[in-house]
């Protein structure tokens, strides 16, 4: 089976960066999925890792570590409109569903 | 853009009641997905549907059922609703890849409150 681990909450400044992890343990490795959803909102796409490594996407960066099961989001220079939960998640076996972590709170202060 | 439809942002029903959340998609996907989301337990897939006409259980499929009659629309239907089932629900369409997974796209949710 699959199984996701991140942290609950997490808090930061404005301007500040700030690295979110996700651990999981997963049967058979088909890439690590990572969304963004602000309260009250729908969960909207970030970044999908399916080799070892970061990949940057303007202030988002995304890494992956497959033999440790370990990935992070990285947000650079953090904006209030950052304020959101972010959802790590991996496909099942099977292929097209996914199994997602709890999400994490990110809270952006001035 | 893909845009996911559901049919209501919010809805107030009573126990016993047989409730149906519709969902529609733009992009001729083939996968659609019904998700709950609560406090501390993320989102739990329902169901899922790869064509018309096909559906497969999730992980919580107990007291839900779905129909794909059009490879369009999704819907979810609470056979007697209770209020264990109060919840936001979220529908997600993807396209199937066998060699990389495509992003599924969501709908913006509907808050259901069983009174």
């Amino acid at each position: 089976g699959q199984n996701i681990d991140q942290p609950t909450e997490m808090t930061a400044t404005e301007g500040a960066i700030v690295q979110i992890n996700c651990t999981y343990q997963t049967s058979g490795f088909n890439g690590l999925f990572w969304y963004q959803q602000h309260a009250g909102e729908a969960p909207t796409f970030l970044s999908y890792n399916v080799l070892d490594g970061l990949e940057e996407k303007g202030r988002f960066s995304s890494f992956l570590s497959r033999s440790k099961g370990y990935s992070y989001l990285l947000l650079k220079e953090l904006q209030m409109k950052d304020s959101a939960s972010y959802l790590c998640a991996v496909p099942r076996t099977g292929f097209q569903k996914l199994v997602f972590g709890t999400g994490t709170r990110l809270l952006v202060s001035p | 853009d893909v845009k996911v439809t559901q049919s209501s942002r919010y809805l107030v029903k009573r126990t016993g009641e047989k409730v149906f959340l519709e969902c529609v998609q733009d992009m001729d996907h083939e996968n659609m997905f019904w998700y709950r989301q609560d406090p501390g337990l993320g989102l739990r897939l329902i169901y899922f549907s790869y064509d018309v006409k096909m559906k497969e259980k999730g992980d919580i499929p107990e007291g839900y059922s779905v129909s794909r009659e059009k490879k369009e629309r999704f819907s979810l239907i609470l056979e007697s609703a209770s209020t264990n089932q109060t919840s936001m629900y979220l529908c997600a369409s993807s396209n199937p890849d066998r060699l990389l997974n495509q992003p599924q796209h969501f709908g913006d949710g509907t808050r259901l409150s069983i009174l």
